[in-house]
């Protein structure tokens, strides 16, 4: 299994650029989320999804998009890029157990930077 | 706003010695993860304790959870300069599907 995949693994945008970050996993796990780490910071929830056709909003949803057409494929949608979004994006992915969140698998990353 | 805080921020310690870290959070939580994340890394699962179990081993690993004062704390036993790396907290959000993450303790084990 090739876990969870992100790409690409770095990306310089103009302010005012989109794009969208990929994201996979071949677990059939049924939950999947976009999180971003500042500097001294914790991982922050953008974006969460339980299912295909399901997602909801986490911490941070301003300015990004989502949706998940399967079960494997999560993209993160930068709609108008600003230098706030600098950062670096993880994707995870989860069974839910009972309906219980359980460990979550990560990407390795996506570094971000918006000029 | 950010559930788990992790306590040290920063650990520097010698390789054989033993590393505690704490965490505490604030609101109810079916279960409690910790996590290990490499320098320029995606964070790796370490143990998930659920909100009924009070202690839970893995390995070098002990992870003990006090749900009447929303606190967790991870002991690294016999410490290894491997075992350098960011460690965090996760709450589940308690079946809110929004985990919220500490800001971690940072630890730095010399050899």
């Amino acid at each position: 299994n090739a876990g969870v995949t992100q790409t690409p693994k770095f990306q310089v945008l103009k302010t005012g650029q989109s794009m969208t970050l990929q994201c996979a996993q071949d677990m059939n796990h049924e939950y999947m989320s976009w999180y971003r780490q500042d500097p001294g910071m914790g991982l922050r929830l953008i974006h969460y999804s339980v299912g295909a056709g399901i997602t909801d909003q986490g911490e941070v949803p301003n300015g990004y998009n989502v949706s998940r057409s399967t079960t494997e494929d999560f993209p993160l949608r930068l709609l108008s890029a600003a230098p706030s979004q600098t950062s670096v994006y993880f994707c995870a992915s989860s069974h839910l157990i009972s309906g219980d969140l359980s460990e979550q698998y990560f990407g390795p990353g996506t570094r971000l930077t918006v000029t | 706003s950010q559930q788990g805080e992790e306590d040290p921020q920063a650990l520097s310690i010698q390789e054989g010695e033993n590393a505690t870290m704490n965490c505490s959070y604030k609101t109810s939580i079916n279960n409690l993860q910790w996590y290990r994340q490499n320098s320029g890394r995606g964070l790796v699962h370490l143990i998930l304790i659920r909100s009924n179990e009070r202690e839970k081993h893995s390995g070098r690993l002990r992870v003990t959870l006090d749900t009447s004062k929303k606190s967790s704390s991870l002991l690294i036993t016999a410490s290894r300069a491997a075992d350098t790396a960011s460690y965090f907290c996760a709450t589940d959000g308690g079946g809110s599907y929004i985990p919220t993450f500490g800001r971690g303790t940072s630890l730095i084990v010399h050899p």
